[in-house]
């Protein structure tokens, strides 16, 4: 009954540099989520998946941004060329599917860009 | 745009005391108000929903649509109810998968 895993805890990460954010959602959860949280603010969504297929992108800040979850479990969050403004905690979520179902999180990546 | 708004980055109060968090929100359709709590070193977790309108831990929130607001209370604060809470709303329309709109946050204090 492991809860969302997320790896690595902590990235440092040059500017410039490309960094790969990992999520295992709870087994047999359909939905899984994406989010930003900045220093002091509350988590910001970026992106959905269905199982396999992105249904909303609408949160990603730029094309720098990828997210993939090719067999519909484990999902990948890619930054290309970090930037300062990158650094947060990205937070991953999954949920079995719909809005009244609870979404149970991951401790989250704490991305900092140096 | 929907939105959540917590007033209140920092509340304290002592132990005993009631507690009263504050939320308010816009949204044009339908929403779902939920809690969501993080205590120190640990993930954020679910605390309450609108629509199960249970008590969890001796805290309540009741959706006031009239002044858009779902705040959090409790008559008797612990110091163990010390932690970050957020506020979040999600469109409750037939076709939603559940994207969360979150607040800014409220760090809760109860002091011994």
């Amino acid at each position: 009954g492991a809860g969302v895993s997320q790896s690595p805890r902590y990235k440092v990460a040059k500017r410039g540099q490309d960094v790969a954010l990992r999520c295992d959602p709870i087994s047999g959860h359909v939905s899984l989520f994406w989010y930003q949280q900045a220093l002091g603010q509350g988590p910001e969504f970026l992106t959905y998946f269905q199982n396999e297929a992105q249904l909303d992108k609408s949160g990603l800040p730029s094309d720098r941004f990828f997210a993939e979850r090719p067999e519909g479990s484990v999902s990948t969050l890619k930054i290309q060329r970090t930037q300062q403004e990158d650094s947060a905690v990205y937070l991953c979520a999954s949920s079995l599917y719909g809005f009244d179902t609870e979404a149970f999180f991951g401790q989250g990546t704490r991305l900092t860009v140096v | 745009a929907q939105r959540v708004t917590q007033p209140e980055k920092l509340l304290s109060v002592f132990k005993g005391a009631p507690v009263e968090l504050k939320c308010n929100y816009s949204y044009s359709g339908s929403p779902e108000l939920f809690w969501y709590v993080q205590y120190s070193r640990q993930r954020l977790q679910l605390l309450l929903r609108h629509i199960s309108r249970e008590s969890i831990k001796g805290f309540t929130a009741d959706l006031n649509k009239g002044e858009t607001s779902f705040h959090l209370k409790k008559p008797f604060a612990q110091e163990e109810d010390s932690a970050m809470y957020y506020c979040a709303l999600v469109n409750a329309g037939g076709t939603s998968y559940g994207k969360l709109t979150f607040g800014q946050g409220t760090i809760l204090t109860v002091h011994p």
